[in-house]
C-alpha cells in the first residue's frame, strides 16, 4: 500500500529555519519525481518544490526560491524540504507528493501525504 | 508565470443537478491540466490528468474537458460525498487554480 508520511513541522520563530521530511513506501522511490504542496490556513494550494528522481533537476516556487531547498535520500525513500529564513506567509500546510510518471516527464500528483503543520510566530 | 483562473469560487446545487467548473490558463498550456477534490482537514485527491483521463476508481459523473487555455470540470449528477473544494492545476509549472467549494442544497 502506497503511502507518505510528512514530519517535522512546528512553531517556530521568524527568521527561523525548519526541514520537513516525507517518508515513502509502496513503490520504488527512486523512479519517481516528488513534490511540496503548502496551503495556508483558509487558502489554495501553492505548489513549493519539484525535484526529479535522481536529483539532476530542482525547480522552486518564486515566493520561496532562494531560501528553501528540496532534496531526497533515496535508499532511505525519504524526500525534504529544508526551510531557512521562514516569514509569517510560510505558515501552512506543508503536503509531499508522488508525480504520477516513472518516464522521466512530469505529470499530475497521484499520492498525497497528509501534510505537516509549519506555524511561524513570534 | 502560468496562472490559472477558476470560476466560480463557490457554488451552491442540489443532488442530481449537473454542474460545471472551469479554468482558464493563461496561456496555451496544451492539456496538461489535472483536477483535484480535496474536503476539509484531508489531503487533495487526484481526479483526472491530462485534461480529460479519469483516475483509477474516480466516479464515472466526473469527467473533464479543454485544451490550450480553457478546461472544464463536469459533474453530471451532483451527489453528496461531493461537497468539496476542487482544483484545478497546470502541470506545465505546477501552478493551481484558488479553488471552486461545491455546496449541496
Amino acid at each position: 500500500q502506497l503511502q507518505l508520511v510528512e514530519s517535522g513541522g512546528g512553531v517556530v520563530q521568524p527568521w527561523g529555519s525548519l526541514r520537513l521530511s516525507c517518508a515513502a513506501s509502496g513503490f520504488i522511490f527512486r523512479d519517481y519525481s516528488m513534490h511540496w504542496v503548502r496551503q495556508a490556513p483558509g487558502k489554495w494550494l501553492e505548489w513549493v518544490a519539484t525535484i526529479s528522481p535522481d536529483e539532476s533537476n530542482r525547480y522552486y516556487a518564486d515566493s520561496v526560491k532562494g531560501r528553501f531547498t528540496v532534496s531526497r535520500d533515496n535508499p532511505r525513500n525519504t524526500l525534504y524540504l529544508e526551510m531557512l529564513g521562514l516569514r509569517a506567509e510560510d505558515t501552512a500546510v506543508y503536503f509531499c507528493a508522488k508525480d504520477r510518471d516513472s518516464g522521466g516527464y512530469y505529470d499530475a500528483f497521484d499520492y498525497w501525504g497528509q501534510g505537516t503543520l509549519v506555524t511561524v510566530s513570534s | 508565470d502560468i496562472r490559472m483562473t477558476q470560476s466560480p469560487s463557490t457554488l451552491s446545487a442540489s443532488v442530481g443537478d449537473r454542474v460545471t467548473i472551469t479554468c482558464r490558463a493563461s496561456q496555451n498550456i496544451g492539456s496538461w491540466v489535472a483536477w483535484y477534490q480535496q474536503k476539509p482537514g484531508k489531503a487533495p485527491k487526484l481526479l483526472l490528468y491530462k485534461a480529460s483521463t479519469l483516475e483509477n476508481g474516480v466516479p464515472s459523473r466526473f469527467s473533464g474537458s479543454g485544451s490550450g487555455t480553457e478546461f472544464t470540470l463536469t459533474i453530471s449528477s451532483l451527489q453528496p460525498d461531493d461537497s468539496a473544494t476542487y482544483y484545478c492545476q497546470q502541470y506545465n509549472s505546477w501552478t493551481f487554480g484558488r479553488g471552486t467549494k461545491v455546496e449541496i442544497k
